[in-house]
Protein backbone atom coordinates (compact mmCIF):
# COMPACT_ATOMS: atom_id res chain seq x y z
CA UNK A 1 0.00 0.00 0.00
CA UNK A 2 0.83 3.46 -0.26
CA UNK A 3 0.60 5.56 2.91
CA UNK A 4 2.25 8.49 4.27
CA UNK A 5 1.75 9.98 8.29
CA UNK A 6 2.23 12.57 10.25
CA UNK A 7 0.98 13.81 13.83
CA UNK A 8 -2.14 16.10 13.41
CA UNK A 9 -0.91 19.28 15.42
CA UNK A 10 2.09 20.30 17.44
CA UNK A 11 2.83 22.84 19.77
CA UNK A 12 6.30 24.91 20.32
CA UNK A 13 7.50 27.81 21.73
CA UNK A 14 8.67 30.98 19.87
CA UNK A 15 12.49 30.81 19.87
CA UNK A 16 13.01 26.79 20.62
CA UNK A 17 13.35 24.37 17.85
CA UNK A 18 10.86 21.73 16.32
CA UNK A 19 11.07 18.53 14.72
CA UNK A 20 8.24 17.13 12.53
CA UNK A 21 7.79 13.64 11.71
CA UNK A 22 6.91 11.51 8.67
CA UNK A 23 7.08 8.32 7.96
CA UNK A 24 6.14 6.82 4.44
CA UNK A 25 5.13 3.19 2.44
CA UNK A 26 4.69 2.84 -0.48
CA UNK A 27 5.42 0.92 -3.24
CA UNK A 28 8.54 2.06 -4.34
CA UNK A 29 9.96 5.40 -3.84
CA UNK A 30 11.23 8.34 -5.91
CA UNK A 31 11.55 11.62 -3.56
CA UNK A 32 10.16 13.44 -0.57
CA UNK A 33 8.87 16.92 -0.50
CA UNK A 34 7.71 19.38 2.49
CA UNK A 35 5.64 22.06 1.52
CA UNK A 36 4.56 24.75 4.80
CA UNK A 37 0.87 25.71 4.36
CA UNK A 38 -0.85 29.53 5.96
CA UNK A 39 -4.42 28.60 6.86
CA UNK A 40 -6.22 29.97 3.69
CA UNK A 41 -3.48 29.77 2.04
CA UNK A 42 -1.71 27.69 -0.76
CA UNK A 43 1.06 25.30 -0.08
CA UNK A 44 4.38 26.43 -0.94
CA UNK A 45 7.75 24.64 -1.56
CA UNK A 46 10.23 23.95 1.31
CA UNK A 47 12.26 21.08 0.66
CA UNK A 48 12.97 18.07 -1.36
CA UNK A 49 14.85 15.10 -0.57
CA UNK A 50 15.69 12.18 -2.99
CA UNK A 51 18.79 11.13 -0.84
CA UNK A 52 19.62 9.95 2.72
CA UNK A 53 20.90 12.78 5.08
CA UNK A 54 20.47 16.56 5.89
CA UNK A 55 19.47 19.37 4.11
CA UNK A 56 19.54 22.56 5.39
CA UNK A 57 18.21 25.69 4.16
CA UNK A 58 18.34 28.70 7.04
CA UNK A 59 16.14 27.90 9.90
CA UNK A 60 14.80 25.21 8.34
CA UNK A 61 16.34 21.61 7.68
CA UNK A 62 14.89 18.52 5.81
CA UNK A 63 16.05 14.93 6.96
CA UNK A 64 15.76 11.31 4.67
CA UNK A 65 16.34 8.08 5.19
CA UNK A 66 15.37 5.31 2.68
CA UNK A 67 16.04 2.46 5.23
CA UNK A 68 13.59 3.67 7.60
CA UNK A 69 10.86 5.21 5.22
CA UNK A 70 11.33 8.25 7.66
CA UNK A 71 11.55 11.62 7.23
CA UNK A 72 11.49 15.08 9.25
CA UNK A 73 11.70 18.60 8.82
CA UNK A 74 13.60 20.76 12.07
CA UNK A 75 12.51 24.44 12.45
CA UNK A 76 15.18 26.53 14.57
CA UNK A 77 14.44 29.50 16.21
CA UNK A 78 10.69 29.11 15.86
CA UNK A 79 8.85 32.51 14.68
CA UNK A 80 5.37 33.45 15.42
CA UNK A 81 4.98 32.99 11.38
CA UNK A 82 6.02 29.48 11.33
CA UNK A 83 2.34 28.84 12.85
CA UNK A 84 0.86 27.07 9.94
CA UNK A 85 0.42 23.50 8.53
CA UNK A 86 3.38 21.57 7.13
CA UNK A 87 2.69 18.88 4.97
CA UNK A 88 5.02 15.84 3.48
CA UNK A 89 4.30 14.24 0.20
CA UNK A 90 6.11 11.51 -1.68
CA UNK A 91 6.19 10.57 -4.69
CA UNK A 92 5.71 6.48 -5.70
CA UNK A 93 7.11 4.12 -8.22
CA UNK A 94 4.71 6.03 -10.48
CA UNK A 95 5.65 9.35 -9.86
CA UNK A 96 2.72 10.00 -8.63
CA UNK A 97 2.79 12.35 -5.06
CA UNK A 98 1.28 11.14 -2.34
CA UNK A 99 0.70 13.54 0.17
CA UNK A 100 0.09 12.99 4.71
CA UNK A 101 -2.72 15.02 5.73
CA UNK A 102 -0.24 17.72 7.33
CA UNK A 103 0.51 18.46 10.68
CA UNK A 104 -0.92 21.99 12.02
CA UNK A 105 2.00 23.78 14.15
CA UNK A 106 0.69 25.90 16.67
CA UNK A 107 3.76 28.26 17.93
CA UNK A 108 3.15 30.08 21.39
CA UNK A 109 4.64 33.39 22.46
CA UNK B 1 5.86 35.94 -13.75
CA UNK B 2 2.54 35.35 -12.54
CA UNK B 3 1.65 32.73 -10.12
CA UNK B 4 -0.94 30.49 -10.85
CA UNK B 5 -4.34 31.65 -11.27
CA UNK B 6 -7.72 29.76 -9.95
CA UNK B 7 -11.29 30.71 -10.89
CA UNK B 8 -13.80 31.34 -9.22
CA UNK B 9 -12.37 31.59 -5.78
CA UNK B 10 -15.57 30.92 -3.65
CA UNK B 11 -18.55 29.19 -4.93
CA UNK B 12 -22.03 28.25 -3.27
CA UNK B 13 -23.91 25.44 -4.62
CA UNK B 14 -26.46 23.02 -4.17
CA UNK B 15 -26.94 18.79 -4.47
CA UNK B 16 -27.01 17.82 -7.47
CA UNK B 17 -25.70 20.78 -10.18
CA UNK B 18 -22.57 20.43 -11.88
CA UNK B 19 -20.04 22.71 -11.51
CA UNK B 20 -16.51 24.02 -13.62
CA UNK B 21 -13.53 25.21 -12.05
CA UNK B 22 -10.89 26.84 -14.31
CA UNK B 23 -6.93 26.87 -13.60
CA UNK B 24 -4.56 28.74 -15.47
CA UNK B 25 -0.97 27.43 -14.84
CA UNK B 26 2.53 29.12 -14.56
CA UNK B 27 3.89 30.43 -18.00
CA UNK B 28 5.44 27.96 -19.36
CA UNK B 29 4.53 25.24 -17.28
CA UNK B 30 2.89 22.10 -19.31
CA UNK B 31 1.47 19.94 -16.12
CA UNK B 32 -1.51 21.18 -14.21
CA UNK B 33 -3.13 18.66 -11.25
CA UNK B 34 -5.92 19.03 -9.20
CA UNK B 35 -6.55 18.13 -5.31
CA UNK B 36 -9.22 17.98 -3.31
CA UNK B 37 -8.02 19.38 0.47
CA UNK B 38 -10.31 18.48 3.16
CA UNK B 39 -9.25 19.22 6.98
CA UNK B 40 -9.29 15.78 8.08
CA UNK B 41 -8.07 13.74 4.81
CA UNK B 42 -5.06 16.35 3.65
CA UNK B 43 -4.40 16.58 0.21
CA UNK B 44 -5.97 14.11 -1.96
CA UNK B 45 -4.79 13.49 -5.42
CA UNK B 46 -7.45 13.93 -8.54
CA UNK B 47 -5.56 14.39 -12.15
CA UNK B 48 -2.49 15.57 -13.60
CA UNK B 49 -2.68 16.95 -17.64
CA UNK B 50 0.45 17.54 -19.48
CA UNK B 51 -0.03 18.84 -22.92
CA UNK B 52 -3.90 18.28 -23.06
CA UNK B 53 -3.67 14.30 -22.10
CA UNK B 54 -4.23 12.98 -18.62
CA UNK B 55 -1.07 11.52 -17.35
CA UNK B 56 -2.28 10.29 -14.49
CA UNK B 57 -5.14 9.55 -12.17
CA UNK B 58 -6.11 9.30 -8.25
CA UNK B 59 -9.11 7.42 -6.92
CA UNK B 60 -11.81 9.66 -7.17
CA UNK B 61 -15.38 8.46 -9.02
CA UNK B 62 -16.37 9.48 -12.67
CA UNK B 63 -18.43 12.27 -11.53
CA UNK B 64 -15.09 14.08 -11.26
CA UNK B 65 -13.42 15.11 -14.70
CA UNK B 66 -11.02 17.51 -16.34
CA UNK B 67 -9.22 18.48 -19.23
CA UNK B 68 -6.49 20.73 -21.00
CA UNK B 69 -6.10 22.92 -23.38
CA UNK B 70 -3.85 23.66 -25.82
CA UNK B 71 -2.42 26.85 -23.93
CA UNK B 72 -2.05 24.77 -20.44
CA UNK B 73 -5.27 26.08 -19.02
CA UNK B 74 -7.00 23.50 -17.12
CA UNK B 75 -10.50 23.00 -16.11
CA UNK B 76 -12.21 20.34 -13.61
CA UNK B 77 -15.66 19.45 -13.77
CA UNK B 78 -17.71 18.27 -10.88
CA UNK B 79 -21.17 16.49 -12.10
CA UNK B 80 -24.08 15.55 -9.38
CA UNK B 81 -22.53 17.67 -6.73
CA UNK B 82 -23.07 15.73 -3.36
CA UNK B 83 -22.65 17.45 -0.07
CA UNK B 84 -19.24 15.41 0.75
CA UNK B 85 -18.02 17.73 -2.28
CA UNK B 86 -17.32 20.42 -0.23
CA UNK B 87 -13.89 21.45 0.01
CA UNK B 88 -11.21 23.26 -1.09
CA UNK B 89 -9.86 22.69 -4.83
CA UNK B 90 -6.13 23.54 -5.55
CA UNK B 91 -4.26 23.44 -9.21
CA UNK B 92 -1.06 23.18 -9.25
CA UNK B 93 1.53 23.55 -12.07
CA UNK B 94 5.31 22.35 -12.44
CA UNK B 95 7.17 22.36 -15.88
CA UNK B 96 6.00 18.62 -16.35
CA UNK B 97 9.60 17.64 -18.21
CA UNK B 98 10.76 15.18 -15.80
CA UNK B 99 9.30 13.22 -13.35
CA UNK B 100 9.89 15.16 -10.55
CA UNK B 101 8.70 18.61 -10.34
CA UNK B 102 8.07 21.41 -7.24
CA UNK B 103 4.80 21.97 -7.64
CA UNK B 104 3.46 25.71 -7.64
CA UNK B 105 0.00 25.91 -6.13
CA UNK B 106 -2.64 28.39 -7.00
CA UNK B 107 -5.20 29.74 -4.12
CA UNK B 108 -7.54 27.34 -4.82
CA UNK B 109 -11.25 27.62 -5.02
CA UNK B 110 -13.24 26.63 -2.05
CA UNK B 111 -16.68 24.85 -2.93
CA UNK B 112 -19.83 24.87 -0.76
CA UNK B 113 -22.43 22.61 -1.76
CA UNK B 114 -25.47 23.01 -0.10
Amino acid sequence: GQNIDQPTEMTATEGAIVQINCTYQTSGFNGLFWYQQHAGEAPTFLSYNVLDGLEEKGRFSSFLSRSKGYSYLLLKELQMKDSASYLCAGYDSNYQLIWGAGTKLIIKP
Amino acid sequence: KAGVTQTPRYLIKTRGQQVTLSCSPISGHRSVSWYQQTPGQGLQFLFEYFSETQRNKGNFPGRFSGRQFSNSRSEMNVSTLELGDSALYLCASSPGQGDVDEQFFGPGTRLTVL
